[in-house]
């Protein structure tokens, strides 16, 4: 009920490609599904973030694509850059009273893109 | 400070040795959150602060694991008694606002 599950576990893209990072849940009570950037050495950093009341959010060349009632949401990068390689997380928490608002991690998705 | 500050960077330590990490939050962050990355896998949660209380702490994995917050600031990890299996890398998160989490660069701990 608490797993977030995240494929491909790997992806290559050439440059200029389109990448696709799928995601899926099982709790409907999750209500914030952000993605996460993380390069080797770093802390992962917020990328993109959506609430289930929208069906997509774009911000530059990033997308989140949001299913509710497939419960799965994804990332699109558009127009992969070189400098897009890193490793992406999904994740999902529910706000509201008792909840601590901790995320729950997708196992992750290493992308390289090709030059 | 700039960011959420993590120390030590790298800690190499025998099996059997009791080590101490330390996470420097946003000021005035009050959210605090341990996670552990295992090479390859994603981030598990060990640890909830709000403040210096720590409303869940369901994600330890054993009671050699141990944290506390003070001053509503600086957190310490101590995990006690390392085993290899505990070789990590150790994140830590702070947040005022919910979904607005930033990560610090991690403590990465080699147990010999």
């Amino acid at each position: 009920q608490q797993q977030v599950k995240q494929s491909p576990q790997s992806l290559i893209v050439q440059k200029g490609g389109i990448s696709i990072i799928n995601c899926a849940y099982e709790n409907t009570a999750f209500d914030y599904f952000p993605w996460y950037q993380q390069f080797p050495g770093k802390g992962p950093a917020l990328l993109i973030a959506i609430r289930p009341d929208v069906s997509e959010k774009k911000e530059g060349r990033f997308t989140i694509s949001f299913n509710k009632s497939a419960k799965q949401f994804s990332l699109h990068i558009m127009d992969s850059q070189p400098g897009d390689s890193a490793t992406y997380f999904c994740a999902a928490s529910m706000s509201g009273s008792g909840n601590t608002g901790k995320l729950i991690f997708g196992q992750g998705t290493t992308l390289q893109v090709k030059p | 400070g700039a960011g959420v500050s993590q120390s030590p960077s790298n800690k190499v330590t025998e099996k059997g040795k009791d080590v101490e990490l330390r996470c420097d939050p946003i000021s005035g962050h009050t959210a605090l959150y341990w996670y552990r990355q295992s090479l390859g896998q994603g981030l598990e949660f060990l640890i909830y602060f709000q403040g210096n209380s720590a409303p869940d702490k369901s994600g330890l994995p054993s009671d050699r694991f141990s944290a506390e917050r003070t001053g509503g600031s600086v957190s310490t990890l101590t995990i006690q008694r390392t085993q290899q299996e505990d070789s990590a890398v150790y994140l830590c998160a702070s947040s005022l606002v919910a979904g607005a989490w930033f990560f610090g660069p991690g403590t990465r701990l080699t147990v010999l």
